[in-house]
């Protein structure tokens, strides 16, 4: 059964490009959350969606957006790249919006330049 | 604003040693307490907490929450070097699948 896959892995972007990062969930699962985590931090809470609606959204600019999918996969859009933006974007899957397991995947490090 | 604070931040203990990592949390309207293991990128999930004094077992491991102080202990016995990581604490809470993590305690097993 495959878990949780993102794409790409690694990824360099310029300062004032655009970025998509992609994720597909565990089978089943209908819920997608991302995360922002930066070198000795903790992941940061983005965006979550349950049956392609926008649930929550943490303390990100508006260059930040995302999208569901009939099929539950997910998009993360990041307009007008800022050297800042570069971390790990991790995306999270659960079976429900609330109280249930969040399995994550491994990850896309992205860096801006 | 919802937070979450782990202690120690990091660790360094031999093989064979007992750990404790603590995480306390102030979350809005709490419904549960996760830990996970990341080791180089995904965190992997270990434990999902929602009730008070109820331990949560899988080999070595082993976690409780406690809702009336407002904190979970991770333990691990007879550790591993394969058990360096850093361990991270999130809690869920308000109406949607946010959680909130904390910093991470970064575990360092030596031989």
């Amino acid at each position: 059964d495959a878990g949780v896959t993102q794409s790409p892995t690694h990824l360099i972007k310029t300062r004032g490009q655009h970025v998509t990062l992609r994720c597909s969930p565990i089978s089943g699962h209908k819920s997608v959350s991302w995360y922002q985590q930066v070198l000795g931090q903790g992941p940061q809470f983005i965006f979550q969606y349950y049956e392609k609606e926008e649930r929550g959204r943490g303390n990100f600019p508006d260059r930040f957006s995302a999208r569901q999918f009939p099929n539950y996969s997910s998009e993360l859009n990041v307009n007008a790249l800022l050297l800042g933006d570069s971390a790990l974007y991790l995306c999270a899957s659960s079976l429900a919006g609330v109280n249930t397991e969040a399995f994550f995947g491994q990850g896309t490090r992205l860096t801006v330049v | 604003e919802d937070k979450v604070v782990q202690s120690p931040l990091s660790l360094v203990v031999h093989e064979g040693d007992t750990v404790t990592l603590n995480c306390s949390y102030e979350v809005t309207n709490f419904r549960s307490l996760l830990w996970y293991k990341q080791e180089k990128k995904a965190p992997t999930f270990l434990f999902m907490l929602t009730s008070s004094g109820i331990e949560k077992k899988s080999g070595r491991l082993s976690s409780i929450l406690d809702k009336k102080e407002l904190f979970s202990i991770l333990n691990i016995t007879a550790t591993q070097t394969g058990d360096s990581a850093i361990y991270l604490c999130a809690a869920g809470g308000t109406s949607y699948g946010k959680l909130t993590f904390g910093q991470g305690t970064i575990l360092t097993v030596h031989p």
